[in-house]
């Protein structure tokens, strides 16, 4: 079956902007994870959704950043007022049911460019 | 506080060789940990992990990695390394306190092996 998959692949944005940054699980994992890898370092918990509610929102950054998944299982990351700081690569995670001894499954990722 | 180590952020080797890539890890609970390998140009994938049980796992391809309680280690290795080993590896865990699956990366381990 399907991987994860995100989109977009790459985006490239102005400082103050608004974007969004897609993540469609592998279907029937009810968990799914975002994390944010900046250059030479490792993956960086910011949220998780365990159905359609955010369970554990503890790594968000700020109030800029906002995530959404409303039925369920394609969920959105939303950054608002973008910084040159929040240049990175967003990654996406699903798993079965979020049990702490699960395998995630991680997309692509979106590469984000503040310019 | 919880935290995952990467003491080497490159380790170059040759072909055939043999190599140990570290992680040390600090927790006061119980965890489970894990290994995932980013080859070039693609997403990260799981390479194994510890649950419980035998303190030695086993990858597909040869890897494998000792969970070392008092130590608060789980060093990877592997006999003999092939050119299509080259890729970044990161040490992630799970920790029993966080209910939730979300995993705490090291800054991750660049294995370049060379001809």
């Amino acid at each position: 079956g399907a991987g994860v998959s995100q989109t977009p692949s790459n985006k490239v944005t102005e400082k103050g902007k608004y974007v969004e940054l897609r993540c469609d699980p592998i279907s029937g994992h009810t968990a799914l994870y975002w994390y944010r890898q900046s250059l030479g370092q490792g993956p960086e918990f910011l949220i998780y959704f365990q159905g359609t509610g955010a369970a554990d929102d503890s790594g968000l950054p700020n109030d800029r950043f906002f995530a959404v998944r409303p039925e369920g299982s394609v969920s959105t990351l939303k950054i608002q007022r973008t910084e040159r700081g929040d240049s990175a690569v967003y990654l996406c995670a699903s798993s079965l049911a979020g049990g702490l001894q699960e395998t995630q499954y991680f997309g692509p990722g979106t590469r984000l460019l503040v310019l | 506080a919880q935290s995952v180590t990467q003491l080497d952020s490159q380790v170059p080797v040759f072909e055939e060789a043999p190599v140990e890539l570290r992680c040390n890890y600090s927790s006061s609970v119980s965890v489970y940990l894990f290994w995932y390998v980013q080859y070039p140009n693609q997403g990260l994938q799981l390479l194994l992990k510890y649950l419980s049980g035998s303190t030695l796992v086993e990858s597909i391809n040869g890897f494998e990695a000792e969970f070392n309680k008092s130590q608060t280690s789980f060093h990877l290795r592997k006999p003999s390394v092939h050119i299509s080993d080259t890729a970044e590896y990161f040490c992630a865990v799970s920790f029993f306190s966080s209910n939730t699956g979300k995993l705490i990366f090291g800054q991750g381990t660049t294995l370049q092996v060379k001809p």
